[in-house]
């Protein structure tokens, strides 16, 4: 199957570390993604992963990808109010095709 | 550097007639795409051309969608005629290179009355 399933919302408080979990059936992906999308705006690369990596951080934002369980992460550290937003956990296939999973909704309380 | 370019940003139909939307990529990407996103779900991918040739076009409905790429530039999407479903928003993203990393527009968003 093509699935990549993530949770629907995650409120945080500001200050506090957001995780941001995503899982995926496809064992063949090669690359995997995390795109951010602000209201009425366009989505935005955040970071992203190869397969062969099982964790990357730049900045705020820590990936860790566990191949083993197709399982996929993305923590946010000191998140603030400018981090809410929906982020898309992407699985991109060998064929080169990305699935989208369906979004998970970050609510930073200030 | 502009940005992937769409229009228009709104448009609201009713059911059985037609629109088209419109997309410049950004410059000198030869990959172009045209996503379709229905309000809380994740975009899915309708067609993919690669310069002017379709790479993928799998889940376009081919009896009502139709997307040009004439020059291998800008790019147009139709729908017609329209069914009451096809409300969302559509998003034209363009790339090159293979990190797989897309830019994507601000999208057109389409209601069907």
């Amino acid at each position: 199957g093509e699935d990549v399933e993530q949770s629907l919302f995650l409120s945080v408080r500001e200050g506090d570390s957001s995780v941001i979990n995503c899982t995926y059936t496809d064992s063949s992906s090669t690359y995997l993604y995390w795109y951010k999308q602000e209201p009425g705006a366009g989505l935005q690369l955040l970071t992203y992963i190869f397969s062969n990596m099982d964790m990357k951080q730049d900045q705020r934002l820590t990936v860790l990808l566990n191949k083993k369980d197709k399982h996929l992460s993305l923590r946010i550290a000191d998140t603030q109010t400018g981090d809410s937003a929906i982020y898309f956990c992407v699985s991109k296939r060998n064929t080169g095709k990305l699935i989208f999973g369906q979004g998970t909704t970050l609510q930073v309380k200030p | 550097e502009a940005g992937v370019a769409q229009s228009p940003r709104y448009k609201i139909i009713e059911k059985r007639q037609s629109v088209a939307f419109w997309c410049n990529p950004i410059s000198g990407h030869a990959t172009l795409y045209w996503y379709q996103q229905i309000l809380g779900q994740g975009p899915k991918l309708l067609i993919q051309f690669q310069n002017n040739g379709v790479v993928d076009d799998s889940q376009l409905p081919k009896d009502r969608f139709s997307a040009e790429r004439l020059k291998g530039v800008d790019s147009t999407l139709k729908i017609q005629p329209a069914k009451l479903e096809d409300s969302a928003v559509y998003l034209c993203a363009s790339s090159q290179g293979n990190t797989g990393e897309l830019f994507f527009g601000e999208g057109s968003r389409l209601t069907v009355l």
